[in-house]
């Protein structure tokens, strides 16, 4: 079944601006992560954090999580046009090998 | 390599034909990963390989969808007597270990079926 679901489907804001992306999934997970992706081809790996971490930071980037209520947000601060893309969550159950499951994405627009 | 590579990058094919998509991985990964997505969509897990081998192919859609993997390396995606809604962009990633841990993708190939 659907794990992850990013929350809102779009999202156009000003540059300079922080750009707020939720994510939020089913069942019980080893860890979550976040990929970009440019023009509908391939994703980049943004960030994992991983179930027993509540928050981490990369560069612009800040990702919670929140087990209890089986959700994660990804901040983008201080934004620029560079960032339009498309962000997906992508959970890891547990199990060891099952593989990720992404949800559908958050569309990106920021405008200069 | 320098990253994961997927060749062709476009495919337009007619309705019926076969079609061989190919994914190279990056030198040393032991998991590789084929999805699908379609326009505006997320994507959708078809198989993975740890080695050769593929221990989950719950997600090909159909049987005229199969894949392989030969020497713990190349990857070919087949689709036999294509559809129209196999229309799609193709994405393969690598993993070191199939161990979800971060996965590297390719660029994609770009299916059309007339």
């Amino acid at each position: 079944s659907q794990q992850g679901e990013e929350d809102p489907q779009a999202l156009s804001i000003q540059e300079g601006e922080n750009a707020t992306m939720n994510c939020s999934y089913k069942t019980s997970i080893n860890n979550l992560q976040w990929y970009r992706q440019n023009s509908g081809r391939g994703l980049v790996h943004l960030i994992l954090i991983r179930s027993n971490e509540r928050e981490k930071h990369s560069g612009r980037l800040r990702v919670t999580l929140d087990t209890s209520k089986k959700s994660s947000s990804l901040l983008i601060t201080a934004s620029r046009a560079a960032d339009t893309a498309s962000y997906f969550c992508a959970t890891a159950g547990l199990g060891g090998n099952t593989p990720l499951v992404f949800g559908k994405g958050t569309r990106l627009s920021v405008i200069a | 390599g320098a990253g994961v590579s997927q060749s062709p990058s476009n495919k337009v094919t007619e309705k019926g034909k076969d079609v061989e998509l190919r994914c190279d991985p990056i030198s040393g990964h032991t998991a590789l990963y084929w999805y699908r997505q379609s326009l505006g969509q997320g994507l959708e897990f078809l198989i993975y390989f740890q080695g050769n081998s593929a221990p989950d192919k719950s997600g090909l859609p159909s049987d005229r969808f199969s894949a392989e993997r030969t020497g713990g390396s190349v990857s070919t995606l087949t689709i036999q007597r294509t559809q129209q809604e196999d229309s799609a962009v193709y994405l393969c990633a690598s993993s070191l270990q199939a161990n979800q841990e971060t996965q590297y993708f390719g660029p994609g190939t770009r299916l059309l079926v007339l």
